[in-house]
């Protein structure tokens, strides 16, 4: 099946810092997912991006379809930034379902 | 719009015993989803409904059920729970549009301890 890999598995930051989440798959994929978890748990979806990129506030996501990664960019990060990042991506050959990356683990201080 | 509800949203149970955790949605999706989470790791898919009347087995689906009550409606049973199926459960709903599934968004999980 397919694979989903995101780098760096742990990043800590200074509070005001830039960071740059990445995704990588081993095939084509139909869209790819952005979420964040939040330190109580709570799983909010970040960006729904095929391809191309779009920007919610401080973040924004990149896709490049072609070559088969997703960029994630965190610009001066704030504590409330703190948790873990997965990235999602759907095959389409294995039915409506999601397959999920491991996650960054970001830990932003002040 | 409440999103994706779960309850409950802490259980303690004895090995052997059974529950059902309960997921409900209103935003009108077709697919819904029950995935776990366990220390340090990622989310697995337990089981999923494409759409009402139809299930289908996830990742690991082992020693749990599941019911597509109606579109809004998707339950996870547990019939004799054990120490490994202690983690924390998070339903998920979102809708298939022509190129594959959209958003897809979380309820807020159960966390659940088997003893």
């Amino acid at each position: 099946g397919i694979q989903v890999e995101q780098s760096p598995p742990d990043l800590i930051l200074q509070e005001g810092a830039n960071s740059t989440l990445r995704c990588n798959f081993s095939d084509s994929v139909n869209n790819l997912q952005w979420f964040h978890q939040n330190p109580w748990g709570q799983l909010i979806n970040l960006f729904y991006i095929p391809s191309g990129t779009k920007q919610n506030g401080r973040l924004s996501a990149t896709t490049v379809a072609t070559e088969r990664y997703s960029l994630l960019y965190i610009s001066s990060s704030q504590t409330t930034d703190s948790g873990v990042y997965f990235c999602a991506v759907d095959p389409g050959e294995y039915g409506n379902k999601l397959v999920f990356g491991a996650g960054t683990i970001l830990r932003v201080k002040s | 719009n409440a999103g994706v509800t779960q309850t409950p949203k802490f259980q303690v149970l004895k090995t052997g015993q059974s529950m059902t955790l309960q997921c409900a949605q209103d935003m009108n999706h077709n697919s819904m989803y029950w995935y776990r989470q366990d220390p340090g790791m990622g989310l697995r898919l337990i089981y999923y409904s494409a759409s009402e009347g139809t299930t289908d087995k996830g990742e690991v689906p082992n020693g749990y059920n599941v019911s597509r009550l109606n579109k809004r409606e998707f339950s996870l049973r547990l019939e004799s729970a054990a120490p490994s199926q202690t983690s924390v459960y998070f339903c998920a709903s979102s809708e298939a549009g022509g190129q594959g599934l959209l958003k897809q968004y979380f309820g807020p999980g159960t966390r659940l301890t088997v003893t």
